[in-house]
């Protein structure tokens, strides 16, 4: 069965500090989808980044990036100096081949940058 | 103007209210979802819908209506609600129905049943 579990509940840092989103999948799929969504306070979700499970390139975009290893299920996102702007919450989500069309969230991170 | 539109924003009601949610979305996508986002818990898919036909029914209460009259456009009905169904309730679209598509969701409706 899919599951995305996020162990970190609330990460808090200080501006310009690196920090790291963990986040661990279970599927029994050989082909299957990773994302990343960004939960602003404004509520709505905002999509980051998809994977493919054939994929497991490492990807930098700005000060974001991920981290995808398939040895030990993990999809970690990286943001390289943080800024104010990046507190939010932070979901992972997977989507198997043969679980159909369902988007499966994990639980989600707050993050909080502090000036 | 934002591709997917939620109204209302807020809503507060009683348990033996009826009101409905609505969703509009204006991106041309041909499926669209409603998902239920509780304090510190995963978000829940409830309803997908794709080209106006439901195709998932995530065993969802029967208090839970949804209605989709058109391919921009989704409803969620409510009526005789508890409160721990108080939460936040997300609509978002995709190009098509697919295991990889991305989603693109509205700001949301804060449901509060007293």
């Amino acid at each position: 069965a899919q599951k995305v579990t996020q162990a970190q509940t609330e990460i808090s840092v200080v501006e310009k500090e690196d920090v790291t989103l963990d986040c661990v999948y279970e599927t029994r799929d050989t082909t299957y989808y990773l994302f990343w969504y960004k939960q602003p306070p404004s509520g709505e979700l905002v999509f980051l980044i998809r994977r493919n499970s054939f994929d497991e390139q490492n990807e930098i975009s700005g000060r974001y990036s991920w981290n995808f290893q398939k040895s030990t299920s993990s999809f970690n996102f990286t943001i390289t100096a943080s800024q104010v702007v990046d507190s939010a919450v932070y979901f992972c989500a997977l989507s198997e081949a043969t679980g159909g069309f369902k988007t499966i969230f994990g639980a989600g991170t707050r993050l909080f940058v502090k000036a | 103007e934002t591709g997917v539109t939620q109204t209302p924003r807020h809503l507060v009601m009683g348990m033996t209210n009826k009101k409905s949610l609505k969703c509009e979305q204006h991106l041309g996508h041909n499926a669209m979802y409603w998902y239920k986002q509780s304090a510190k818990k995963p978000l829940e898919l409830m309803f997908v819908y794709s080209l106006e036909e439901r195709v998932e029914n995530n065993s969802v209460p029967s208090r839970f209506s949804p209605e989709c009259p058109n391919s921009s456009h989704l409803f969620l009905h409510l009526h005789t609600l508890q409160p721990e169904d108080s939460a936040l309730y997300l609509c978002a679209s995709s190009q098509v129905l697919g295991k990889n598509e991305k989603l693109f969701f509205g700001s949301g409706t804060q449901l509060s049943v007293l």
